[in-house]
């Protein structure tokens, strides 16, 4: 499978517990992205990787979100002290080096806090 | 980048045409007009984009009038596979983020 994957699918937490979960995007693909989705919105965005640098971070990632993608490969997304308001989909997309093709996203994670 | 205003729902017959119109009169000269839609429980699945030339490709076609103000996808043979949320957005090619409204809930009936 060349899509982009994202682990775990679902996670349940209770609140004030920390959480991560992580994307592998297409090899090929230089550019990573994670947004989040809550129920009968479009999803937004939250932060940008170009290999390793993350070059643009939402003002909704606050400083509980954290994340890194060593390497440039996978990346990682971090919730420390989880609120109930976080409970969302966690999308990851990845897109190839160049400007202007579409992105290809992964299934999404789903967090509920509880 | 340039709001975009779409209908909140639609509804089509299978196989018949299904037209999305999507407007966006405030786009810039170097803004390209992208589509994506959104299966349930999926993440979103790029279908087209255009800048002021139509596009066809095997899922769809895009046509966008001369004035770049607005534009419609066209699934020229609805299926059941494609009721799905689709998501209209201008952007410039070299940004990077995506900003998604709320797109329009498109319901293909047997």
């Amino acid at each position: 499978d060349t899509g982009v994957s994202q682990d775990p699918r679902h996670k349940i937490t209770k609140r004030g517990q920390n959480v991560t979960f992580r994307c592998d995007p297409i090899s090929e693909h230089n550019r990573l992205y994670w947004y989040r989705q809550t129920l009968g919105q479009g999803p937004e965005f939250l932060t940008y990787f170009q290999n390793e640098a993350q070059l643009e971070k939402s003002r909704l990632l606050s400083d509980r979100f954290s994340a890194e993608r060593p390497k440039g490969s996978f990346s990682t997304l971090e919730i420390q002290r989880t609120e109930q308001g976080d409970s969302a989909m966690y999308l990851c997309a990845s897109s190839p080096p160049g400007t202007g093709g579409g992105y290809t996203f992964g299934s999404g994670t789903r967090l509920t806090v509880v | 980048d340039a709001k975009t205003t779409q209908p909140t729902s639609m509804d089509c017959a299978e196989g018949r045409a299904a037209n999305l119109p999507c407007n966006h009169s405030t786009i810039s000269g170097n803004e390209y007009v992208y589509w994506y839609r959104q299966i349930h429980s999926q993440g979103p699945q790029y279908i087209i984009h255009g800048l002021k030339n139509n596009e066809t490709n095997e899922m769809a076609s895009l046509i966008i009038t001369e004035d770049r103000k607005s534009s419609t996808l066209i699934l020229p043979h609805a299926t059941l596979r494609d009721t799905a949320v689709y998501y209209c957005i201008v952007r410039v090619r070299e940004a990077q983020k995506l900003v998604f409204g709320q797109g329009t809930r498109l319901t293909i009936n047997p």
